[in-house]
Formats: C-alpha cells, structure tokens, sequence
C-alpha cells in the first residue's frame, strides 16, 4: 500500500536558518504530493501541494518539488522565522482512485529568536 | 479560509458519558473523515464517508460511531466515554484533491 517516510523531529533551528524537512513516499502510479502544516492549537491547513512529476509547490518561502525518480518531495525554506514554527505533515494521494490520504507521521519544527 | 466548523473545540467529561463531536463543511464536499491525533502528532484514521448514507471504518481501531444523513453534516459520538478516548479529534473533507481541516476538538475524560 501506499506509505509517507519523513523525518523525525523536533528540529529546532535560530531564525534565518535554512530549513529542509525530508519525505519520501511509496505510492503505484502518480500520486499527488502536498505538504500540510499544524500551528499549535489549531488543524492541519495545506502549505502546498504538487500533482505531477518535476512540479514545484511552493507557498510563503516554502517550496518542496515533486521527483518521481527519488520519490521524494523535500520541504525547504531559505530563512525560517520564529512564527514558522509548526508541525509539518508530509502527504499523498494515490491515483488509483482512492479516498484515503496518506499521512507521514508529521515533524516538529521550533524556530528560536 | 476552510469553511469546516467543529464543536465544540474542548470537552471535559466523567467516564460514562455519552458526546457528540460536531463537524459541519459548507464547501459541498462528497468526502468527509474524522482523525484521531495522539500527544506524538500522528494522525490516525478512525472513520471517513464518501457521501450521504455511507461511513466506513478507518484504519485505527474505535469505539465511537458515525453518521452521514446530510452531505455537509458529520458528527462523531462515543456511546460511553473512557480515559482511552481522552485525545484531539480532527474532521475534515475534501473533492477532489487536498483535504480541508477543522480547528478540531480536543476531549478530555475524567
């Protein structure tokens, strides 16, 4: 079945840092790829999303891009700030017409001053 | 902005009780699911539907019960609340492609 690897956190990193956040799936045909994130006390809302091979996402200095030859779809943001601090959720949607999403089991960020 | 409401957003209640997690969309959407999220962060699928009359079970194991007499309109209820269920519970939907989430309810049982 379909699966989503992404990294174990927390990461913590100083403001203005550079972020990558790894993910890698496992998915038959071309699943659509997103990037979900969770500030504290509240859901899930989509940071970006991809739906085909070698799409960019990208939302808020935020991009991640779709390789089907890696199967990866890395989060990466060139200067992180304090309020960027959140857990991200790594995604997919199969193509083979399934109504579950599949979820990688999210990584903490915190962003020090 | 998600037009996806939950209520209420915190519950505090004696082992026994019987509650309802609302969870309303206004986005017309087909495909509802409800999310379980432990203290670790990771969601965990207890019940989706793909329209009105039909709910299906998730991959986690639960003991609460759902129901999708209206498209817009998917409450969740534990007949009889315990510890266990003490966690924070997500809704969400979606078309075709990304999900749209709640603010979610988080449960706590005396």
């Amino acid at each position: 079945g379909d699966s989503v690897t992404q990294m174990e956190g927390p990461v913590t990193l100083s403001e203005e840092a550079f972020l990558t956040i790894n993910c890698t799936y496992t998915a038959t045909g071309y699943p659509s790829l997103f990037w979900y994130v969770q500030y504290p006390g509240e859901g899930l809302q989509l940071l970006l999303k991809a739906t085909k091979a070698d799409d960019k996402g990208s939302n808020k200095g935020f991009e991640a891009t779709y390789r089907k030859e890696t199967t990866s779809f890395h989060l990466e943001k060139g200067s992180v700030q304090v309020s960027d601090s959140a857990v991200y959720f790594c995604a997919l949607k199969g193509s083979g017409g399934s109504y579950i999403p599949t979820f990688g089991r999210g990584t903490s960020l915190i962003v020090h001053p | 902005e998600a037009d996806i409401y939950q209520t209420p957003r915190y519950l505090v209640i004696g082992t026994g009780k019987k509650i309802t997690l609302e969870c309303s969309q206004t986005m017309g959407h087909d495909k509802m699911y409800w999310y379980q999220q432990d203290p670790g962060m990771e969601l965990h699928l207890i019940h989706y539907s793909y329209g009105v009359n039909s709910t299906e079970k998730g991959d986690l194991s639960s003991e609460s019960t759902v129901s999708r007499i209206r498209t817009e309109h998917f409450p969740l209820t534990l007949e009889s609340a315990r510890p266990s269920h003490t966690s924070q519970y997500l809704c969400a939907s979606r078309n075709t492609g990304e999900l749209f989430f709640g603010e979610g309810s988080r449960l706590t049982v005396l």
